[in-house]
């Protein structure tokens, strides 16, 4: 029974470049969210997407930043132009939604690093 | 969602009880308190969560204060394994509902 998974684990890219980010949630799961840890800071919440549709983006920076969780295939979260503070521990959750969206299970994690 | 107060850092000894406690005084009448933890770098894990009767299962047990503006998770017979940042969230069950992590409890088992 495969967990949520993310990929790449780890990501380094240069000022100015683009990562891509993918999550692809347990089976029968269609509720996603996406995380982000700063350095010795906690999780904040980022956005929250169900198939085809982002419910609530009130977490994610206005600009760079973007999400999708499509028909098919693997949710995405994208950085723009990326830049030192980018870099973090980027965490996607999946969750059965409606009456148990408190029992939200984690992937491992993408590592970004901004050089 | 309830805002919670939660102790930075708990010892505890390998095979002892481990009692986080958890203040969460300004909870509503809907908002369940749940419990996650952080094992080192790792995503965080679902342990427990409850609304207003003590709940128990494979990980541990939690216990409600009958006006529930506190609460405590306890880990029966901690192992080194459950050396971790645990938290405790209030809030809704709805659909969509965004976790909310503070800075919670770091535990360290000790042998």
């Amino acid at each position: 029974n495969a967990g949520v998974m993310q990929n790449p684990r780890h990501l380094v890219r240069r000022r100015g470049q683009e990562a891509r980010l993918r999550c692809s949630p347990m089976k029968g799961h269609s509720h996603v969210y996406w995380y982000r840890q700063l350095p010795e800071e906690g999780l904040k919440f980022m956005v929250y997407l169900q198939k085809e549709n982002i419910i609530d983006e009130s977490g994610m920076p206005k600009e760079r930043f973007s999400a999708e969780f499509p028909k098919e295939g693997p949710s995405i979260l994208r950085i723009q132009q990326v830049v030192r503070g980018d870099s973090a521990a980027y965490f996607c959750a999946s969750s059965l939604g409606r009456t148990r969206s408190y029992e939200q299970y984690f992937g491992p994690g993408t590592r970004l690093t901004v050089t | 969602d309830a805002k919670t107060t939660q102790p930075p850092s708990m010892d505890c000894a390998e095979g002892r009880a481990a009692n986080l406690p958890c203040n969460h005084s300004t909870i509503s009448g809907n908002e369940y308190v749940y419990w996650y933890r952080q094992i080192h770098s790792q995503g965080p894990q679902y342990i427990i969560h409850g609304l207003k009767n003590n709940e128990t299962n494979e990980m541990a047990s939690l216990i409600i204060t009958e006006d529930r503006k506190s609460s405590t998770l306890i880990l029966p017979h901690a192992t080194l394994r459950d050396t971790a940042v645990y938290y405790c969230i209030a809030g809704t069950n709805q659909a969509g509902t965004a976790l909310i992590f503070g800075k919670g409890t770091t535990l360290s088992v000790s042998s």
